[in-house]
C-alpha cells in the first residue's frame, strides 16, 4: 500500500515562533500534495495545493506568507507556520496524490496528521 | 464551487444493525469522484469507499455500500452488520475528475455504535 508520514505528530510552541511540519510519501512519488487544517469537531479545510518544483496554490483566506509551503521533491512537502499564534492551534493533515491503477484516476493518501498547540 | 452537505451531525446504530448516512452535493461537472472517509479517534483518515460518477453501478466494499443517485446528486453510505469498530466520524467528499484536484469534504457525521 501507499504510506504517507508526517513529522512531528505533535508540537507545542510559544507564540511568535515558527514551526515546520514535514509530509513524506514513503513508497511512491507524489505528483501533488495537499495541506488541510482541521479544527476540533469540524471538517477538513483545504489550505493549499503543492506541486513539486512549483509554487503552492493557496485557498482563499489562507495567508501564504504565514503558511509557507515547500515541495522540494516528489516525496517531501513541508508546511512552515511562521510567527505562530494561539489561533493557529489546529490539526494539520497532508495528503499525497499518485497516479492510480489502470482504469482509475489518481489516488490520494493521507498522513496521520500533526497536532499543533501554540501557547 | 462544489459543495458537499451532510445533514446528520450525529447518528446512532445498534451493533449488528444497519445504518445509512446521507450526503448530497452540488456540482456543474459531469465527471467526478465521490468518497466516504472514516476518521476514528486517532484522526487518521481512512478511505471507506469511492464511486466514479460515470459508473452507474453502486460501489460496494464488504459491509459498506453506497446509493449513488447522480440526477439527485445524492450519495448515501449504508453500513450493514454494524460493529463497534465502525464508531467514528464519517466524511463524504467530492473531487473533480482530473488529476491534481483536492478533496472537498462535508461537515461529517459522528456515528455511535451501541452494544
Amino acid at each position: 500500500g501507499a504510506v504517507v508520514s508526517q513529522h512531528p505528530s505533535r508540537v507545542i510552541c510559544k507564540s511568535g515562533t515558527s514551526v515546520k511540519i514535514e509530509c513524506r510519501s514513503l513508497d511512491f512519488q507524489a505528483t501533488t500534495m495537499f495541506w488541510y487544517r482541521q479544527f476540533p469537531k469540524q471538517s477538513l479545510m483545504l489550505m493549499a495545493t503543492s506541486n513539486e518544483g512549483s509554487k503552492a496554490t493557496y485557498e482563499q483566506g489562507v495567508e501564504k506568507d504565514k503558511f509557507l509551503i515547500n515541495h522540494a521533491s516528489l516525496t517531501l512537502s513541508t508546511l512552515t507556520v511562521t510567527s505562530a499564534h494561539p489561533e493557529d492551534s489546529s490539526f494539520y493533515i497532508c495528503s499525497a496524490s499518485r497516479p492510480g491503477l489502470a482504469g482509475h484516476d489518481n489516488e490520494q493518501f493521507f498522513g496521520p496528521g500533526t497536532r499543533l498547540t501554540v501557547l | 464551487a462544489q459543495t458537499v452537505t451532510q445533514s446528520q451531525p450525529e447518528m446512532s446504530v445498534q451493533e449488528a444493525e444497519t445504518v445509512t448516512l446521507s450526503c448530497t452535493y452540488d456540482t456543474s461537472e459531469s465527471d467526478y469522484y465521490l468518497f466516504w472517509y472514516k476518521q476514528p479517534p486517532s484522526r487518521q483518515m481512512i478511505l471507506v469507499i469511492r464511486q466514479e460518477a460515470y459508473k452507474q453501478q453502486n460501489a460496494t466494499e464488504n459491509r459498506f455500500s453506497v446509493n449513488f443517485q447522480k440526477a439527485a446528486k445524492s450519495f448515501s453510505l449504508k453500513i450493514s452488520d454494524s460493529q463497534l469498530g465502525d464508531a467514528a466520524m464519517y466524511f463524504c467528499a467530492y473531487r473533480r475528475a482530473n488529476s491534481g484536484y483536492a478533496l472537498n469534504f462535508g461537515k461529517g457525521t459522528s456515528l455511535l455504535v451501541t452494544p
